[in-house]
């Protein structure tokens, strides 16, 4: 049974570009979810979709945005990029509405802004 | 306010001796607590959860937790450290979707 599989496990992108980064939830999960952890701090929420659609969000701006495919996989997407979104981008996935069911965590991708 | 906080963001304990990693909750989130673990560069695994039942939880890797409503703590205990258990832990809670603390950083000296 695959886990949570996400790709690329390294970038290296320039300020003001755009990024996207993919994920695939584990196997009979329909929620995925995407975090950000800068080095040395705790995962922080930035967005949740189910059914294709963005259920939940942090507090993160406009710059940050997703999309949820029919096959449950997702996509992060990150405009005019900053030097401070440099960090590690956690998915997770989850049955839906599984109130106590832990999230599963993919690798991450390590991204770089110069 | 922050759902759960982890008091200490580093501990340095000696191989064999008694692992404490502090994790305290906001009384107004719903009970489902968890412990994660990240090594270097890697996503989050597991440790253990709770979710209303007992409130001792034993995880992998010999860790244990236990859940105190009257002191809002969920602790993350080991008898004895292993070198292997250098590694970042994060406790965490369900609210909408998972949340986090800031972790705090376990160094395992020989």
């Amino acid at each position: 049974d695959a886990g949570v599989t996400q790709s690329p496990t390294h970038l290296i992108k320039t300020r003001g570009q755009q990024v996207t980064l993919r994920c695939s939830p584990k196997s009979g999960h329909d929620t995925v979810s995407w975090y950000q952890q800068a080095l040395g701090q705790g995962p922080q929420f930035i967005f949740q979709y189910y059914e294709e659609e963005e259920r939940q969000r942090g507090n993160f701006p406009d710059r940050f945005s997703g999309h949820q495919f029919p096959n449950y996989s997702s996509e992060l997407n990150v405009n005019a990029l900053l030097l401070g979104d440099s960090a590690l981008y956690l998915c997770a996935s989850r049955p839906v509405g599984a109130r106590t069911t832990e999230a599963f965590f993919g690798q991450g991708t390590r991204l770089t802004v110069v | 306010a922050q759902s759960v906080t982890q008091l200490g963001s580093h501990v340095s304990v000696s191989e064999g001796a008694l692992v404490l990693l502090r994790c305290n909750y906001s009384s107004s989130v719903p009970p489902y607590l968890f412990w994660y673990v990240q090594y270097p560069n890697q996503g989050l695994q597991l440790l253990l959860k709770y979710t209303s039942a007992a409130t001792l939880v034993k995880g992998i890797n010999g860790f244990e937790a236990e859940f105190k409503k009257s002191e809002t703590s969920f602790h993350l205990t080991k008898p004895s450290a292993h070198m292997s258990d250098a590694a970042e832990y994060f406790c965490a809670v369900i609210l909408g979707d998972m949340r986090f603390g800031a972790g705090t950083r376990l160094t395992v000296k020989p």
